[in-house]
């Protein structure tokens, strides 16, 4: 496809339930983020990939959240053992690399989750 | 750490007004400034950047930004709005380092009635 693609769009996931996120990056991008947005917030970085390698995980809250590009294109971003604040949009986006900072991200739809 | 601070997190205008959204950051060093527009259920687009040269950086649909570094800001402009910018707009920074991880400000929901 020509963008970032995100599955699914919504998940309802019960207290303690562990869930997977998908992200499609766009075909030949090397970089890959993932960004948490609670509601009313604007988007937090959680952690990068450049191909198979996760350069920085800096962002994740907890051990419960993992993240995982084993072939250097999909991406999955795992939430072991869910808690209410968990709950928010959960962004993918990727990016040709640069050798300094100023690319242009491009963001998917986003992974609704409510934690109930 | 860098932060980025978005003044106004509801702004209502009627079409045609002038549209200006602050964005100010906390970083010493070189960084690349961005504006990301998200419209009612679409993913977030990007509006305009800024890398270098002319501070006054122009984007799509006639939104126009202007980079002063010695106040931190990067305050997004449009001369006349229309309703069709009814949207969500984030400022965003990145400090030049291989990573590219944005730094969101909170974001600023902009209404403009018909």
């Amino acid at each position: 496809g020509a963008g970032v693609s995100q599955s699914p769009r919504y998940k309802v996931a019960k207290r303690g339930q562990d869930v997977a996120l998908r992200c499609d990056p766009i075909s030949g991008h090397v970089s890959l983020f993932w960004y948490q947005q609670a509601l009313g917030q604007g988007p937090e970085f959680l952690t990068y990939f450049q191909n198979e390698a996760q350069l920085d995980k800096s962002g994740l809250p907890s051990d419960r959240f993992f993240a995982e590009r084993p072939e250097g294109s999909v991406s999955t971003l795992k939430i072991q053992r869910t808690q209410q604040e968990d709950s928010a949009v959960y962004l993918c986006a990727s990016s040709w690399p640069s050798g300094q900072g100023g690319t242009e991200a491009f963001f998917g739809q986003g992974t609704r989750l409510t934690v109930v | 750490a860098q932060s980025v601070s978005q003044h106004n997190h509801h702004v209502i205008l009627s079409e045609a007004a002038s549209l200006e959204l602050g964005c100010n950051y906390s970083y010493g060093g070189t960084v690349n400034l961005f504006w990301y527009v998200q419209y009612p259920g679409q993913h977030l687009q990007l509006l305009l950047k800024y890398f270098s040269g002319d501070p006054l950086v122009k984007g799509i649909k006639g939104f126009e930004a202007e980079f002063i570094k010695s106040k931190f800001s990067f305050n997004l402009r449009k001369p006349s709005v229309q309703w069709s910018d009814t949207a969500e707009y984030f400022c965003a920074v990145n400090n030049n380092n291989a990573g590219n991880m944005l730094t969101f400000g909170g974001g600023t929901r902009l209404m403009v009635k018909p």
